[in-house]
């Protein structure tokens, strides 16, 4: 199946601080990424849905200056979580849209402290 | 609004049959899937279903989905203790698959 990659698997940062988060599809191009994240023992909660070359669409609740989407080509899209805070620590789990079916990267750990 | 529930735990004995149950609210779901995640991992798409299908199956996997009581379950036959992980359920209501609503997944552990 396709393949999709998150750089980095795990992030520990400060408190203040900014971080991004990388989701690449490997294989194949897609028009549409999407960012979930994941409370432990919880299930994924869409963040936004990132489309290539515009303005990233986000769920309500999600602060859209806190969470920067960029999605910049067919390939890469970007999750920068800036002025970070213990309360974002979470596991970030990006998908990219093939046909009919998304396929999920491995996640990111972020830890801010 | 739309909404997908599961259980939360389930325990079997290696061996045994796991089945593992799904209820959601929108009619209008195209998309069906079942998802498996390990711990500290991402999401591996088991199996999906159309919503004009009863049942698929793949190898150890039998997808059951009952469109009028909005039903959907996974079997696991012959369960292993790799099997053990975080069951998914989650449906898409839009043809090209863009959105999917999770449920809150099942806890399936295995008991020797």
């Amino acid at each position: 199946g396709a393949v999709v990659s998150q750089h980095p698997s795990w992030v520990i940062c400060k408190s203040g601080t900014s971080v991004k988060i990388e989701c690449r599809s490997l294989d194949f191009q897609a028009t549409t990424m999407f960012w979930y994240r994941q409370f432990p023992k919880q299930s994924l909660m869409l963040m936004a849905t990132s489309n290539e070359g515009s303005k990233a669409t986000y769920e309500q609740g999600v602060e859209k200056d806190k969470f920067l989407i960029n999605h910049a080509s067919l390939t890469l899209s970007t999750l920068t979580v800036t002025s970070a805070h213990p309360e974002d620590s979470s596991f970030y789990i990006c998908s990219a849209s093939g046909q009919a079916e998304q396929y999920f990267g491995p996640g990111t750990r972020l830890t801010v402290t | 609004g739309e909404d997908v529930e599961q259980s939360l735990f389930l325990s079997v004995r290696e061996g045994d049959s796991s089945v593992i149950n799904c209820t959601y609210t929108d009619s209008s779901s195209t998309y069906l899937y079942w998802y498996k995640q390990e711990p500290g991992a991402g999401l591996q798409l088991l199996t999906y279903i159309f919503s004009n299908m009863d049942m698929k199956q793949d190898q150890r996997l039998t997808v059951l989905l009952n469109k009028k009581d909005k039903h959907l379950s996974l079997r696991i036959a012959d369960t292993q203790t790799g099997d053990s992980a975080i069951y998914f359920c989650a449906e898409s209501i839009d043809s090209s698959a863009s959105k999917i609503i999770f449920g809150s997944g099942t806890r399936l552990s295995i008991r020797p």
